[in-house]
């Protein structure tokens, strides 16, 4: 079945340091992807999304490419601040949305 | 325009008891999902319903059930309440159902459930 598999947290950085999660999926065809972002005793919001192949999503300073030859959709921002502190999760549409494990990310001052 | 609302925010049960949790979908919405969220298993699929039908089931035992009312509100039961059923569960919901890219899953807060 569909699936996806992100990488193992916690990140750690530092303010301004680069961001990268890296995101693989596992799906029959081509579905839309998406990042999630979960603050601290909240639930998910969606932070960013591609359709299809070679789309690229961005929103406040993240970015993920839609690559279909590695059926990756790895999120990155150049310049990540304390408030990006979070759980982020890659999914896909597969009928109704799948997720990966999310990926806690720390940003220290 | 108000989001989505779960009641209670948390609860504490016994095993063996049943619990209901309560989701108020954002208005106009009518696809609700639920999702069960453990640091262990991450974010499981339950179920979603559309217009009072359920569309979508994912693989827990039947002690999980839920239900949508015509005012799209849902609950969902869970019986005879085992330790493993603590956890986070979220409840979501969209305009449609199935289609994300231009309806995005709306989540609530949730609700936390721990069972002693």
């Amino acid at each position: 079945g569909d699936s996806v598999t992100q990488m193992e947290g916690p990140v750690t950085l530092s303010e301004e340091a680069f961001l990268t999660i890296n995101c693989t999926y596992t799906a029959t065809g081509y579905p839309s992807l998406f990042w999630y972002v979960q603050y601290p005793g909240e639930g998910l919001q969606l932070l960013l999304k591609a359709t299809k192949a070679d789309d690229k999503g961005s929103n406040k300073g993240f970015e993920a490419t839609y690559r279909k030859e590695t059926t990756s959709f790895h999120l990155e921002k150049g310049s990540v601040q304390v408030s990006d502190s979070a759980v982020y999760f890659c999914a896909l549409n597969g009928g109704k949305l799948i997720f990966g494990q999310g990926t806690e990310l720390s940003v220290k001052p | 325009k108000a989001g989505v609302t779960q009641t209670p925010r948390y609860l504490i049960k016994t095993r063996g008891q049943q619990v209901t949790l309560s989701c108020s979908p954002i208005s106009g919405h009518r696809s609700v999902s639920w999702y069960q969220q453990t640091p262990g298993q991450g974010l499981q699929f339950l179920f979603e319903y559309f217009s009072e039908t359920q569309r979508n089931k994912g693989n827990f035992p039947g002690r999980f059930s839920g239900r949508q009312f015509s005012n799209s509100r849902s609950e969902m039961n869970v019986s005879t309440l085992e330790l493993g059923d603590s956890a986070l569960y979220l409840c979501a919901s969209s305009l449609q159902t199935g289609v994300f890219e231009n309806s995005p899953l709306h989540f609530g807060n949730g609700t936390r459930l721990t069972v002693t």
